[in-house]
């Protein structure tokens, strides 16, 4: 079965500093790999998604996220946060032949300060 | 994107008492959807794969009974807690992802806020 390790559950930073969250994940096989926002009351929402080609993916409000095979990594990366980007993070990994059934981490609760 | 909603958003029952959560694809079918318990600073744990038109596959550890999952048609499962307890108590997550072949994301409702007294 597919684990999901995430660091630093809280994380507090200023605007404009660069925000990195770590995530890590065991699985010996080809995976589909995740990360997921959940802003204050409202539902998780995808950030960005790892299926093939690219290690680097772009995702949505200038996240990005680096996949890299021989760390079993997939480190989340924004150069520059806004307050807006409070929320909680979530990796997740699923088997790239499974049936999409998801592995959460714990998540990161990231709070900027103004 | 695709539209997952969850129905309700929150609900406090009576220990004792059945509660009845609904996950519905608003704009696609879904063969596959997922249950997840969300407890207090921790991660989403799948606690079953609801499939359409047959039973639902439960993660170990999980009680089938005290979890019923009904999928009876492309675009609505329910997961019905009963004989609920307070330890019952827990924000629970649907997900579900577009039907197709290949890898996908899975699309999430708003998730239901469980309290039980």
């Amino acid at each position: 079965a597919q684990s999901v390790s995430q660091h630093n559950h809280h994380v507090i930073l200023s605007e404009a500093a660069s925000l990195e969250l770590g995530c890590n994940y065991s699985y010996g096989g080809t995976v589909n790999l995740f990360w997921y926002v959940q802003y204050p009351g409202q539902h998780l929402q995808l950030l960005l998604k790892y299926f093939s080609g690219d290690p680097l993916v772009k995702g949505i409000k200038g996240f990005e996220a680096e996949f890299i095979k021989s760390k079993f990594s997939f480190n989340l990366r924004k150069p520059s946060v806004q307050w807006s980007d409070t929320a909680e993070y979530f990796c997740a990994v699923n088997s790239y032949y499974g049936n999409n059934r998801l592995a959460f981490g714990k998540g990161n609760q990231v709070v900027v300060i103004p | 994107g695709a539209v997952v909603s969850q129905h309700p958003s929150w609900v406090i029952c009576k220990s004792g008492t059945s509660v009845k959560i609904e996950c519905r694809s608003l704009d696609f079918q879904a063969t596959t959807m997922f249950w997840y318990r969300q407890f207090p600073k921790q991660s989403l744990m799948l606690m079953a794969t609801s499939n359409e038109g047959s039973k639902a596959t439960y993660e170990q550890g999980v009680e089938k009974d005290k979890f019923l999952i009904n999928h009876a048609s492309l675009t609505l499962s329910t997961l019905t807690v009963t004989s609920a307890h307070p330890e019952d108590s827990s924000f629970y997550i649907c997900s579900a992802p577009p039907g197709g072949q290949g890898p996908t994301e899975a699309f999430f409702g708003q998730g239901t806020r469980l309290t039980v007294v």
